[in-house]
């Protein structure tokens, strides 16, 4: 139990593009879900933080407008990376916090992360 | 924001050696927990431990807690070729907040 999806797994795009990534807890609901970052041999670092129905909370240092979280739903959040540049080149990782019940709320769970390529 | 910091950066070790990796903290927590990450792959939980606890063991692995000097150690024991991974320590302030995680230990294990 307790699976997070995230789609696609990897994906390439074009500079000037955007890409969403779709990250989906599939036994479980979420009512906070976590977007985190991690660059080549570098730890995790979160990028946002959203609740279902409300608009996400970013970390010092993350532009909102170009990393775009919509939490639509107890189980779907979306992170559009719009205007995709090759710095944004990236292993994304969505972590969901289950809702309070017999899964508890200390426990996060991770997606298997997207990683984006942009050329 | 990142508060753990784990030391080594990087371990290497014979197989059937034991491994041990440490993650210090800045600020209180309500538990730590240490994740493993094969090469570009997703994070693996290994291990909760919280603030009222000391010692942890599952299987190989054994993770102690120091709360005075804020800081966690996790030993593999007998590691394994499998073994080789990137280890982090990850803080929960608490139950609301996100985890945090350190800079991790890149963890060779050569046969």
């Amino acid at each position: 139990g307790a699976v997070v999806s995230q789609h696609p797994s990897w994906v390439i795009c074009k500079s000037g593009t955007s890409v969403k990534i779709e990250c989906r807890s599939l036994d479980f609901q979420a009512t906070t879900m976590f977007w985190y970052r991690q660059f080549p041999k570098q730890s995790l670092m979160l990028m946002a933080t959203s609740n279902e129905g409300s608009k996400a909370t970013y970390e010092q240092g993350v532009e909102k407008d170009k990393f775009l979280i919509n939490h639509a739903s107890l189980t779907l959040s979306t992170l559009t990376v719009t205007s995709a540049h090759p710095e944004d080149s990236s292993f994304y990782i969505c972590s969901a916090r289950a809702r309070g019940g017999g899964r508890g709320t200390d426990t996060q769970y991770f997606g298997p992360g997207t990683r984006l390529t942009v050329l | 924001s990142q508060q753990g910091e784990e030391d080594p950066q990087a371990l290497s070790i014979q197989e059937g050696e034991n491994a041990t990796m440490n993650c210090s903290y800045k600020t209180s927590i309500n538990n730590l927990q240490w994740y493993r990450q094969n090469s570009g792959r997703g994070l693996v939980h290994l291990i909760l431990i919280r603030s009222n606890e000391r010692e942890k063991h599952s299987g190989r692995l054994r993770v102690t807690l120091d709360t005075s000097k804020k800081s966690s150690s996790l030993l593999i024991t007998a590691s394994r070729a499998a073994d080789t991974a990137s280890y982090f320590c990850a803080t929960k302030n608490s139950g609301n907040t996100p985890l945090v995680f350190g800079k991790g230990t890149r963890l060779s294990v050569i046969a």
